[in-house]
């Protein structure tokens, strides 16, 4: 089955710094991939969809200079949180849909990253 | 904007009872529905995929049904076990946004007790 890498699944940072999290699809091609951000027993809530060749869009209440946002390639999209302070912490996920299937196909996920930040 | 409601929001039965999860979702135009599960501190694992034409799906000891008109899904587990412990998360994919993202419920924590 398809599947969705993402990397680090784990990092912890200190205020001020930046960090990378990349998101791959394995097996497929994707020209949509989707980052959500999960904060404690809350639900996934989408930040932005990633799209290849052309600029993140944006939800609503999302810094786009904070969160930012690169999708280079059909198989790899990243999002890099910019100087970070300790409410960033979270759990972050990204998905992607297999561009060669149907719209209504099923999203895959990522396993998530937890970033802490101190 | 479309909204997505689960109920109960945490549930705990004893193993072998069969059990219903509610999802509601405010706007009935839409592609699919898709109940997860997510295990604490990990990712999303798909269950079930409703496509919007469809009232039902199962697989294994798990069958979710789709009522679109009244924006209404259910998940039932039957001969539930300590290993179906988990958040379960319903999520609709919306037909009036072209990137078809997913708008998730807050989900339903539920305990299996041996």
């Amino acid at each position: 089955g398809a599947v969705v890498s993402q990397h680090p699944s784990r990092v912890i940072c200190k205020s001020g710094t930046s960090v990378k999290i990349e998101c791959r699809s394995l097996d497929f091609q994707a020209t949509t991939m989707f980052w959500y951000r999960q904060f404690p027993k809350k639900s996934l809530m989408l930040m932005a969809t990633s799209n290849e060749g052309s600029k993140a869009t944006y939800e609503q209440g999302v810094e786009k200079d904070k969160f930012l946002i690169n999708h280079a390639s059909l198989t790899l999209s990243t999002l890099t949180v910019t100087s970070a302070h300790p409410e960033d912490s979270s759990f972050y996920i990204c998905s992607a849909r297999d561009r060669d299937r149907l719209i209504n196909s099923p999203l895959h996920f990522g396993n998530g990253t937890r970033l802490t930040v101190t | 904007k479309q909204e997505v409601t689960q109920i109960p929001a945490a549930l705990s039965v004893p193993e072998g009872e069969n059990l219903v999860l509610n999802c509601s979702f405010t706007d009935s135009a839409i592609y699919n529905l898709q109940w997860f599960r997510q295990d604490p501190g990990k990712g999303l694992t798909s269950l079930l995929l409703i496509q919007s034409s469809q009232r039902e799906q199962t697989s294994g000891r798990l069958n979710a049904s789709l009522d679109k008109s009244s924006g209404r899904s259910t998940l039932y587990i039957a001969a539930s076990q300590p290993g179906d412990s988990a958040t379960y998360l319903c999520a609709v994919s919306e037909m009036d946004t072209g990137r078809r993202a997913l708008t998730f419920g807050s989900g339903t924590r539920l305990q299996v007790q041996p």
